[in-house]
């Protein structure tokens, strides 16, 4: 089974800083990776899908990139609401398998 | 408007069984996938399975496979997540998603807490 591991598991940052966050797969997937975004007591939130494909809705400061074994997420400008649990998820087939998640706090 | 509405909290005692439902509205009901994930308290997220209700198709996360069952009935645009014998670490909050290869779970239910406690 294709095992998908984030780093960092936990980022602190301030509000107006770039962050980026790094989802690794265990075997190559193509562009078959998405990110959600959760906060405490919510549903994730789909943000991202084919590595690259911003999501209806979903501000432009969150971009996603990589391809095969590699991808990120990365946030333009933190804003006071994107302080929240971050998830990378394979989709090249019907496993689905999430990473870790990474927290992201506001220093 | 695409809707996944689940059923309420269920506080259960080990050993007995319980089946969750997650009712959906604005689309073909029988033209997606239906899924469910798991959250244990405090952790991540993990895909349990999906049914197509269309032919019933259902597959299984290894991890689950045995575990639960899932389920459809398309005459009420509802999917089931059913245990026949809880466990306390059952405890969990159980989401209902609409999965698409490729695309990812476009769609999220509100979520339904089962605690499991003797």
């Amino acid at each position: 089974d294709i095992q998908l591991t984030q780093s960092p598991s936990f980022l602190s940052a301030s509000v107006g800083d770039r962050v980026t966050i790094t989802c690794r797969a265990s075997r190559a997937i193509g562009s078959y990776l998405a990110w959600y975004q959760q906060k405490p007591g919510k549903a994730p939130n789909l943000l991202i899908y084919a590595a690259s494909t911003l999501q209806n809705g979903v501000p432009s400061r969150f971009s996603g990139s990589g391809s095969g074994t590699e991808f990120t997420l990365t946030i333009s400008s933190l804003q006071p609401e994107d302080f929240a649990t971050y998830y990378c998820q394979r989709l090249n087939d019907y496993l689905f398998t999430f990473g870790q998640g990474t927290k992201l706090e506001m220093k | 408007e695409v809707q996944l509405v689940q059923s309420g909290a269920e506080v259960k005692k080990p050993g007995e069984s319980l089946k969750i439902s997650c009712k959906a509205s604005g689309y073909s009901f029988t033209s997606y996938w239906i899924g469910w994930v798991r959250q244990m308290p405090g952790e991540g997220l993990e895909w349990m399975g999906s049914i197509y209700p269309g032919d019933s198709d259902t597959r299984y996360s290894p991890s689950f496979q045995g575990q639960v069952t899932i389920s459809a009935d398309k005459s009420i645009n509802t999917a089931y997540l059913q245990w026949r014998s809880l466990q306390a670490s059952n405890t969990a909050i159980y989401y209902c998603v609409r999965p698409a290869v490729g695309t990812g779970f476009d769609y999220w239910g509100q979520g339904s807490l089962v605690t499991v406690s003797s």
